[in-house]
């Protein structure tokens, strides 16, 4: 089993959809939480750290789920440019591990 | 502006051929990474290192080395190249004590032919 799992997609929404990506990790010690975006043959870029409480930026909210070890990242009104590669990302005891990614394509 | 840059872009090698990829940051950042991605699965941690003369084994290991004898540069050495690296690699970076935000640069494609 990988250490961190995710549906690979592709999703493919409208514009102005709300569109809803999950991600299971393994291993219980793991610390901390990420979302990295990594568009189409370009490096990864973090997006947002995922906090106990959940978080929000604009139009993206993350959650943590620890008793069910998972995460999630909830986009509204998605637009063209999001477009992309999602990576969910875990940091155990100090090792980064990445999901192998959930693609979105936004189509008009 | 700071960044981090790989050379080359896209490198074919033949099986057996020693390989190095340059990996340079201008961050000043103590901590530097090198993965590689393969359709399927997530980034895999190869080495990576805390500081200079510091170097750490990372998930695959097996094949590559690196040294580190300033604070900009982390190169990756493939000692020889099988066609099982054939992937794109990613060298980043990140602060002292903040293993948590990389920042990554452009890759590199090599082809083990």
């Amino acid at each position: 089993r990988k250490e961190v799992e995710q549906d690979p997609g592709p999703f493919n929404v409208p514009e102005g959809a709300t569109v809803a990506f999950n991600c299971t990790y393994s291993n219980s010690a793991s610390q901390s939480f990420f979302w990295y975006r990594q568009d189409c043959r370009k490096e990864p870029k973090l997006l947002m750290s995922v906090y106990s409480s959940g978080n929000e930026d604009g139009r993206f909210t993350a959650q943590l789920n620890r008793a069910s070890q998972y995460i999630s990242l909830l986009i509204r009104d998605s637009k063209l440019s999001d477009s992309a590669t999602y990576l969910c990302v875990v940091n155990v005891m100090g090792d980064m591990r990445f999901g192998a990614g959930t693609r979105l394509t936004v189509k008009p | 502006d700071a960044e981090i840059t790989q050379s080359p872009r896209h490198k074919i090698t033949e099986t057996g051929r020693q390989v190095t990829l340059a990996c340079h940051q201008t961050w000043n950042h103590n901590n530097m990474f090198w993965y590689r991605q393969d359709l399927g699965h997530g980034l895999r941690l190869i080495h990576y290192s805390y500081g200079v003369q510091d170097t750490n084994k990372g998930e695959v290991s097996d094949g590559y080395s690196v040294s580190r004898s300033n604070t900009e540069d982390l190169p990756l050495t493939l000692e020889s190249a099988a066609s099982s690296q054939t992937s794109v690699y990613f060298c980043a970076s990140s602060a002292l004590g903040q293993t948590d935000e990389q920042y990554f640069g452009p890759g590199t494609r090599l082809t083990v032919t």
